[in-house]
């Protein structure tokens, strides 16, 4: 019974499409965070959500938008794919301040 | 904002030796410090952490330290066993108006020899 689960799991796509990630997480959490994973395994936080409003905002390029419809989901969805985008994106979820936060199994995008 | 530095960022153990990777932050608001394991292709995984007013915690064959006057913590693993190769990360939030962001540091590769 998976916590936090991504889709999909891989994705491959050309440069300059659009596409999205979901996320959902079934453990009653009201934070939910969207972290990118470079090349060197660098993880950085893009952003945060907190029962459905947007908290963090890491100076994302506003290509990236994410979406909360309701607290137990939060969707990304990037236009104009750029080559640098490709990373390993991972959804997180928390009870709040960060504390025991939860990561899923990520999605691995790659851009050509 | 927070920056966390994590060393070595390669450590390679024998069988039953004993690991330890340090990391160290600069926000002294910062008061809450979990340690996550990556295993390949997978996601980061809680495996232990600890919060501002306690200076060691302890699980099994893993504890961590906390020095908040130096602003560091670190991460033991005993009796070291194979399974126990991963990345490992450490992170720190709580600071300011971190909202529960958590800033990670650069990451151990942890080899276990057989």
């Amino acid at each position: 019974d998976t916590a936090v689960s991504q889709t999909p799991k891989y994705l491959v796509t050309q440069m300059g499409n659009d596409k999205s990630i979901k996320c959902e997480q079934n453990l009653g959490h009201d934070t939910m965070y969207w972290y990118k994973q470079d090349s060197k395994k660098f993880l950085k936080i893009m952003f945060s959500y907190n029962n459905k409003e947007l908290i963090i905002n890491e100076t994302v390029p506003n290509r990236f938008s994410p979406k909360s419809p309701d607290k137990a989901h939060l969707n990304l969805h990037i236009n104009s794919l750029e080559l640098g985008d490709s990373a390993v994106y991972f959804c997180a979820s928390s009870q709040g301040g960060g504390l025991g936060a939860f990561f899923g199994q990520g999605t691995r995008l790659t851009v050509v | 904002g927070e920056n966390v530095e994590q060393h070595p960022s390669t450590l390679s153990v024998q069988e039953g030796d004993s690991a330890v990777i340090k990391c160290t932050y600069s926000d002294s608001a910062s008061n809450y410090f979990p340690w996550y394991k990556q295993e390949l292709g997978k996601g980061p995984q809680l495996i232990i952490d600890i919060r501002s007013n306690v200076g060691e915690k302890k699980d099994q064959r893993i504890a961590v330290t906390l020095n908040k006057t130096a602003k560091h913590f670190s991460l033991h693993i005993t009796e070291t066993q194979p399974e126990d190769s991963a990345v490992y990360f450490c992170a720190a939030s709580g600071g300011g108006t971190s909202y529960g962001k958590l800033t990670f540091g650069q990451g151990t590769i942890l080899t276990v020899h057989p």
